[in-house]
Formats: structure tokens, sequence, C-alpha cells
């Protein structure tokens, strides 16, 4: 157990839909790390956020959006869903701005099925 | 955008047997980190490297940081059935707020 905690653990929704998939990361960790995995793009990197700020972005998509809490949970929106947005998705958590080399922490996904 | 390249995509070996797989780049990287990823389930983190030339070990496992920092090899001594899984490099490069750039992974298969 990584200590990071994600929920749902699965979601079933239709095109066109929105929905929050939630992240609590380890305690006392400020970094908060969101990731997609799909079969054909593998885990990619969307967001990064740092006691509350983001500070970073990847390949994330405009109808997608994240926020990181005071008590520094986060969430995850993805809106006008499309099939292809059906994947795992990852938040990882690390004590600190990782860029000094420090380790991310993956907690167990959020499966998400788009019909 | 940065790409991590792993290798074997697959491996399929007998019990008791070592593995050995790699990570390349073209870019230099501060930290390469080596994940495990059962199905269904969260990467679980075996090694972190954090300097070139580093050699660490956690059980029978074994992970090099390359000293150009542009390679990590991961192996795998007398292998069994439980060290089934999906294996992922990643590695933090310099310039980056720390996410992580991942490998296709290498999916290894042990038979008893």
């Amino acid at each position: 157990d990584s200590g990071v905690t994600q929920t749902p653990k699965h979601l079933i929704t239709a095109t066109g839909q929105r929905v929050t998939l939630r992240c609590s990361p380890r305690s006392g960790d400020l970094s908060v790390y969101w990731y997609q995995q799909s079969l054909d793009q593998g885990l990619q990197f969307l967001i990064q956020y740092y006691n509350g700020e983001e500070r970073a972005k990847g390949n994330i998509l405009e109808r997608f959006s994240a926020q990181q809490f005071p008590d520094l949970h986060s969430e995850l929106n993805l809106s006008s869903l499309e099939l292809g947005d059906s994947a795992l998705y990852f938040c990882a958590s690390s004590p600190r701005l990782a860029s000094g080399g420090e380790t991310q922490y993956f907690g167990p996904g959020t499966r998400l099925l788009v019909l | 955008g940065q790409q991590l390249n792993q290798s074997p995509q697959s491996m399929f070996i007998q019990e008791g047997e070592d593995v050995s797989m790699n990570c390349t780049s073209s870019s230099i990287f501060n930290t390469w980190l080596w994940y495990k990823q059962d199905p269904g389930e969260g990467p679980v983190l075996l090694i972190a490297l954090y300097k070139a030339g580093e050699l660490t070990s956690n059980g029978r496992l074994t992970a090099q940081f390359g000293i150009t920092r542009k390679d990590s090899f991961l192996n795998i001594s007398a292998s069994i059935p439980s060290d089934v899984g999906i294996y992922f490099c990643a590695g933090i490069y310099g310039g980056s707020q720390g996410n992580l750039i991942f490998g296709k992974g290498t999916k290894l298969s042990v038979k008893p």
C-alpha cells in the first residue's frame, strides 16, 4: 500500500458526460501528479500540483482540468468525454517538488470506461 | 518531447533464470526509477537512482544509473513466478518540475 488513495476505482459513463476523479496523497506529501495510462500511449503525465498551485502541465487536453485543495487532496475533472478518454488514471504524490530527484508513489488508479 | 526507449518489450523466461532490461534516452536524466505494475493496479516503486553510476539493490533486483545519465538497467536474479508483471523505467530530466517520463514497459512472463 503506497498510502495514496484514489476514488472511485471504476467509473463507467457515456460520451459527452463529465466526471471527477479524486486523489488523496500520502500523509505530508505536498506534490500531486496525475497520469493517464492507455494501451496505445502508455503512461503519460497530465498535470502537477504543489501545495495547491499548478506547477507543470503535460499532455492534458483542454477538456480536462484539475485542482488541489487546502487539505492537499486533488481532483481531476474530465468533461465532454469521448470514447478515447477510456483509460486508467493514476495519481502520484511526493513530499516536495520532485525536480530534486524525489520519488513518486502511485495510487491504485481509477479505471474510466466511456461508452 | 522526451522519450525513453525501453527494451525488450516482452520476455518469456524459465523460473530461476536471470532477467535484464534497460532504458535509454537521447536526453540527460537526473533521476531514474523502476516500477512494477500488476494488472489493474498502480505502479509500485522498486528502485530509485539519483546519481550517475549509482548501483542499487533491492533483494533480487539490481539497477544502475548509467554514467552518461542517458540510460539505466534493471536486473532480476533467480526469477520466480511472482516476478510476472510489467516493469517500467521512468526518469526525471533536468528542467522539468519533476514529472516522470515513462518507458513503454517490459512484460515479464515466468514459466514455473
